[in-house]
């Protein structure tokens, strides 16, 4: 079992929808949590970063954690083509050692 | 601020000949990483470097696999004899110092296809 889960997609939805992007992970000892973004032949973006359970909002994206289920969620907002890359969600223990899961590719349709 | 920069951006070589990527922090980074990315996966930590002293190189493979990190600045990550396995985009990251929360700062990464 893979300590960081994530459902590889391909998602695709059509402009102005909301999307809903989530992890599992087993390891309850992670504590820092975050979602990067990745577009083509580009290397990871940080996007959002939340510390321990909770949510945390950013303008049309919002992160959730669950420590009690161990399930970490990313949701988009009035979602825009340019949102099309690949989620990747990351966790630690804390150190900057990052455990990521395989990565959500979203396509948006215009 | 200029990011992280890396190079070369491509490389393509036949299976056990040798490869060395490099890697420029951003300035005033203090800790350094090496992930590796497979098509479809996500990144895996080769090695973290704090400085120029390595905190954790557990899944380098070290039989063919080295980097360092010569005046805690710049650092070099080379393959020999490289492998068909190796196949992937090797991502350099940086981040200040004492910064724990995973906020690690990115480069584009060097894409090595092994023939």
């Amino acid at each position: 079992q893979k300590e960081v889960e994530q459902d590889p997609g391909p998602l695709s939805v059509p402009e102005g929808a909301i999307v809903s992007l989530n992890c599992t992970y087993s390891n309850s000892a992670f504590q820092y949590f975050m979602w990067y973004r990745q577009y083509s032949r580009k290397g990871p973006e940080l996007l959002m970063y939340t510390y321990s359970s909770g949510n945390k909002e950013d303008g049309r994206f919002t992160a959730q954690v669950d420590k009690s289920s161990k399930y970490i969620s990313l949701f988009i907002r009035d979602s825009q083509p340019s949102d099309s890359a690949t989620y990747l969600c990351a966790m630690t223990t804390g150190g900057g050692k990052l455990i990521f899961g395989q990565g959500t590719e979203l396509s948006v349709k215009p | 601020e200029a990011g992280v920069a890396q190079s070369p951006r491509y490389k393509i070589i036949e299976k056990r000949q040798s490869v060395a990527f490099w890697c420029n922090p951003i300035s005033g980074h203090a800790t350094l990483y090496w992930y590796q990315q497979i098509l479809g996966q996500g990144p895996k930590l080769l090695i973290q470097f704090q400085n120029n002293g390595v905190v954790d190189d557990s899944q380098l493979p070290k039989d063919r696999f080295s980097a360092e990190r010569l005046k805690g600045v710049d650092s070099t990550l080379k393959i020999q004899p490289a492998k068909l396995e190796d196949s992937a985009v090797y991502l350099c990251a940086s981040s200040p110092s004492g910064m724990e929360t995973g906020e690690l700062f990115f480069g584009e990464g060097s894409r090595l296809t092994v023939l």
